[in-house]
């Protein structure tokens, strides 16, 4: 498909397990960003890739958070030893450059943590 | 303070009427204002973006006073499809172009 798409589109997690979210963004697009919303609440900014430079990881909020991209394409989020306020919905945004608005969504994973 | 502030609605809307509600921002060197929808359990999508002098895409307005650091959102002639969820997001170039979303205003457009 032509937009962003993201695998699982949910996950039902025991806490303590790790888990790993992943995102294939549009072709072409070199800006990636996660993001997190909890139920009824506004996006929470976790992590954003841009090309080949050093992301920008200010938003993650533990160090059980990591995230990756590989080869400028794929990412995957990462989060180690889940804890139920870890459950939300993790969304995946790609956009062709580093301004202006084309921030495509993918649907998100829905993560409960058990 | 939160650095993007909506009213959370809901705002209960007769079909063809006016609709119209605000977001502010606390920082100041914020540079680029957006509206997105996010309907029910879905992602959000870009509706709109805010230019200085205000912009419109059909029954749609938008407004940026950075005097007040506040936007705003209009919707003539509501339809029933245009119940969702209404995000403000401002952008900081200087923070590395992360987007804050506010917590978004409900709209339920209703017959």
């Amino acid at each position: 498909g032509a937009g962003v798409s993201q695998s699982p589109s949910n996950k039902v997690t025991e806490k303590g397990k790790d888990v790993e979210l992943r995102c294939d963004p549009i072709s072409g697009h070199t800006a990636l960003y996660w993001y997190r919303q909890s139920l009824g609440q506004g996006l929470e900014f976790l992590i954003y890739f841009q090309g080949n430079s050093a992301p920008d990881k200010s938003g993650l909020p533990s160090d059980r958070f990591s995230a990756e991209r590989t080869g400028g394409s794929v990412s995957t989020l990462t989060i180690q030893r889940t804890q139920q306020e870890d459950s939300a919905v993790y969304l995946c945004a790609s956009s062709p450059g580093t301004s202006g608005p084309g921030r495509f969504f993918g649907p998100g994973t829905r993560l409960t943590v058990l | 303070r939160k650095e993007v502030e909506q009213d959370p609605g809901p705002f209960n809307v007769p079909e063809g009427a006016t609709v119209a509600f605000n977001c502010t921002y606390s920082n100041s060197a914020s540079q680029s204002f957006f509206w997105y929808r996010q309907d029910c359990r879905k992602e959000p999508k870009l509706l709109m973006s805010v230019y200085s002098s205000g912009n419109e895409d059909g029954r749609f307005t938008a407004q940026l006073n950075r005097a007040s650091q506040y936007i705003s959102l209009l919707i003539r002639d509501s339809k029933l499809s245009d119940s969702a969820t209404y995000l403000c997001v401002v952008n900081i170039r200087a923070a590395g172009n992360k987007l804050t979303f506010g917590g978004g205003t409900r709209v339920l457009v209703k017959p």
